[in-house]
């Protein structure tokens, strides 16, 4: 079947570490990739794009990777602060006609002062 | 400009009564898109509206749930004969074109609690 994989165990680092996030999608062929940052209670933000001819990404700390072999993409925050304390979410188009996203159930990351 | 607004914030209903959700996009957006956040869990796609053109209705659960976008701006979510399992958050999102190229902004969405 057709999905899309993120962790569902919390991710807690060290303030100044880096996070590695990571997102996995079987039966796919995306031509594009976004990462969405959602906090306790609000709607999700959009946070980058990459596209299928992409390898990788950057806007100030954050960096992401779009493998279409390994059908995976990996999500970078350098330098990590405790505001970055977010669930973030991947999602992609799927390709079947329908236009939404379809999202991954999102990784929690906790950054430790 | 104002962002996608939603209201109400918060509906708790009694099972078996109908509930509409509003969603309000941004000014100018052609896409508009429902989806459903049940608690841990990611977002279920519900509804695309693009334009003046027919609505992807294939994520909608059941008959039960139905959507409207008025004039090509304001949508209205209708979920009838509610049902515990309709407990969830609804959000709603809008874009200025294709949502493949271009950012989804979302609302603060709607709490459902179904009783």
């Amino acid at each position: 079947s057709q999905k899309i994989e993120q962790n569902s165990e919390a991710l807690n680092i060290q303030e100044g570490k880096t996070a590695t996030l990571t997102c996995n999608y079987t039966n796919y062929s995306p031509a594009y990739l976004q990462w969405y940052r959602q906090d306790p209670g609000r709607g999700p933000v959009f946070l980058l794009l990459i596209r299928e001819n992409e390898k990788e990404k950057r806007k100030e700390r954050l960096k992401v990777t779009f493998d279409t072999t390994l059908k995976q993409s990996l999500f970078h925050i350098t330098a990590s602060q405790p505001a970055d304390s977010a669930t973030y979410l991947c999602a992609l188009d799927i390709g079947t006609g329908r236009r939404a996203l379809t999202f991954g159930s999102g990784t929690r990351l906790q950054v430790q002062p | 400009g104002a962002g996608v607004s939603q209201s109400p914030s918060n509906k708790v209903t009694e099972k078996g009564k109908d509930v509409e959700l509003r969603c309000d996009p941004i000014s100018g957006h052609t896409a508009l898109y429902w989806y459903r956040q049940s608690l841990g869990q990611g977002l279920e796609f519900l509804i695309y509206f693009q334009g003046n053109s027919a609505p992807d209705k294939s994520g909608l659960p059941s008959d039960r749930f139905s959507a409207e976008r008025t004039g090509g701006s304001v949508s209205t979510l209708t979920i009838q004969r509610t049902q515990q399992e309709d407990s969830a958050v609804y959000l709603c999102a809008s874009s200025f074109t294709d949502p493949s190229t271009d950012t989804q902004y979302f609302g603060p969405g709607t709490r459902l609690t179904v009783l």
